[in-house]
């Protein structure tokens, strides 16, 4: 079966500081694909990345980065130089591929992100 | 309109009413789903119809019951609810059902049952 786990459940940063919310996830596939979220409070959830377990090349995208590693089943998400708007819940998720079924994401607990000013 | 649409926002329900949500989504997407997120917990997958069609029900209670007219639209019928129904409702639309598919959420039905 699958699960996602995220371990921190709030972390508190000040603006402008680096910040890694971890994700770790377990799965019998060889073929599956994870995601991240945010959920700002206005309750929607945000879609920011998908990637499949075939592809480990870390990503980058203004200041926002993952960190894909298939040896210890991670894929962290690390924020650079944090902002008052990036307060938000961060989710990961997983989702398997098996031909001819439906597999559904399976959400971690998400982390509350809250970036002072 | 753009992306997952949900109305309406909020919704306050006693026990004995009958109530709707309604979701539309304009991204020409063919998989829609209900999600249910409770305070602390993970998202609960509800149901999910791809062209239509109902393809996933995780035991949810009678007393919710959904409505795929078309694509673009889902509905979720709500009876004889209970307060532990409280929660943002959440639905999402991807371009298959097959759950690789990136699904996009609508902003949610803040659900309050008294």
């Amino acid at each position: 079966a699958q699960k996602v786990t995220q371990a921190q459940t709030e972390i508190s940063v000040v603006e402008k500081e680096d910040v890694t919310l971890d994700c770790v996830y377990e799965t019998r596939d060889t073929t599956y694909y994870l995601f991240w979220y945010k959920q700002p409070p206005s309750g929607e959830l945000v879609f920011l990345i998908r990637r499949n377990s075939f592809d480990e090349q870390n990503e980058i995208s203004g200041r926002y980065s993952w960190n894909f590693q298939k040896s210890t089943s991670s894929f962290n998400f690390t924020i650079t130089a944090s902002q008052v708007v990036d307060s938000a819940v961060y989710f990961c998720a997983l989702s398997e591929f098996s031909s001819g079924s439906a597999r559904q994401l399976t959400f971690g607990s998400g982390t509350q992100l809250t970036v002072l000013p | 309109e753009t992306g997952v649409t949900q109305t309406p926002r909020h919704l306050v329900m006693g026990m004995t009413n009958k109530k709707s949500l309604k979701c539309e989504q304009h991204l020409g997407h063919n998989a829609m789903y209900w999600y249910k997120q409770s305070a602390k917990k993970p998202l609960e997958l509800m149901f999910v119809y791809n062209f239509k069609e109902q393809t996933e029900n995780n035991s949810v209670p009678s007393r919710f019951s959904p409505e795929c007219p078309n694509s673009s639209h889902l509905f979720l019928h709500l009876h004889t609810l209970q307060p532990e129904d409280s929660a943002l409702y959440l639905c999402a639309s991807s371009q298959g059902y097959r759950g690789t598919d990136t699904q996009y959420f609508g902003p949610g039905t803040r659900l309050t049952v008294l």
